[in-house]
């Protein structure tokens, strides 16, 4: 079982709708998890960190995490064609510096 | 804030010599950098933690002989690939995680822009 799973996708969008980008992990002394952003050909850049229970807001975009369902997603509203990226989640088990990466999901919106 | 670059961003070489790239942090200090591959249409592979002033420690699967880490102080960590070869071409990309940041577990990683290395 892999420690960090996300859909690879591709999950496409129209432009100005909301993109749902689910990740669920196994271990569960996970405590810090990261969602970031990958164009085609670029390095990956952080989106935001969440570490608990519910929602965090910045902009257009939402972490949510359920730590009982072991699960977190990334809501963006208002999505653009700018927007197209692959998207990573990445989990810290407490104590540790290494966090693992999922495959991350691909996202297209279209206008 | 929190900005880390690498250098260079591009690299072609022969097969057979020796290709170093550099990692920096330029606003923070990192004692644990990260090294990682990145194939084609791949995810992130972790190569190895380079720590300060110690050894790296590399990922299962990871020749230390042929990608030598030295990571000399608190903002420069280099990876050398070693004798390269085709099967070597890949992205290569760096992250580094602030130090004197750590609350257990929540260390956020900030990547470098990535050297893409193809061996002839």
């Amino acid at each position: 079982q892999k420690e960090v799973e996300q859909n690879s996708g591709p999950l496409s969008v129209p432009e100005g709708a909301i993109a749902s980008l689910n990740c669920t992990y196994s271990d569960r002394g996970s405590q810090s998890f990261f969602w970031y952003r990958q164009y085609s050909g670029k390095s990956p850049e952080l989106i935001m960190f969440i570490y608990s229970n519910g929602d965090k807001e910045d902009g257009r975009f939402t972490a949510q995490l359920n730590k009982a369902s072991q699960y977190v997603s990334l809501l963006i509203r208002d999505s653009q064609p700018s927007d197209s990226a692959t998207y990573l989640c990445a989990v810290n088990r407490g104590g540790s510096y290494i966090p693992t990466f999922g495959r991350g999901t691909s996202l297209i919106v279209h206008p | 804030g929190a900005v880390v670059s690498q250098h260079p961003s591009w690299v072609i070489c022969k097969s057979g010599t020796s290709v170093k790239i550099e990692c920096r942090s330029l606003d923070f200090q990192a004692t644990t950098m990260f090294w990682y591959r990145q194939f084609p249409k791949q995810s992130l592979m972790l190569m190895a933690t380079s720590n300060e002033g110690s050894k790296a420690t590399y990922e299962q699967g990871v020749e230390k002989d042929k990608f030598l880490i030295n990571h000399a102080s608190l903002t420069l960590s280099t990876l050398t690939v070693t004798s390269a070869h085709p099967e070597d071409s890949s992205f290569y990309i760096c992250s580094a995680s602030p130090s004197g940041s750590v609350i257990i577990g929540t260390d956020t990683q900030y990547f470098g822009p990535g050297t893409r290395l193809t061996v002839l």
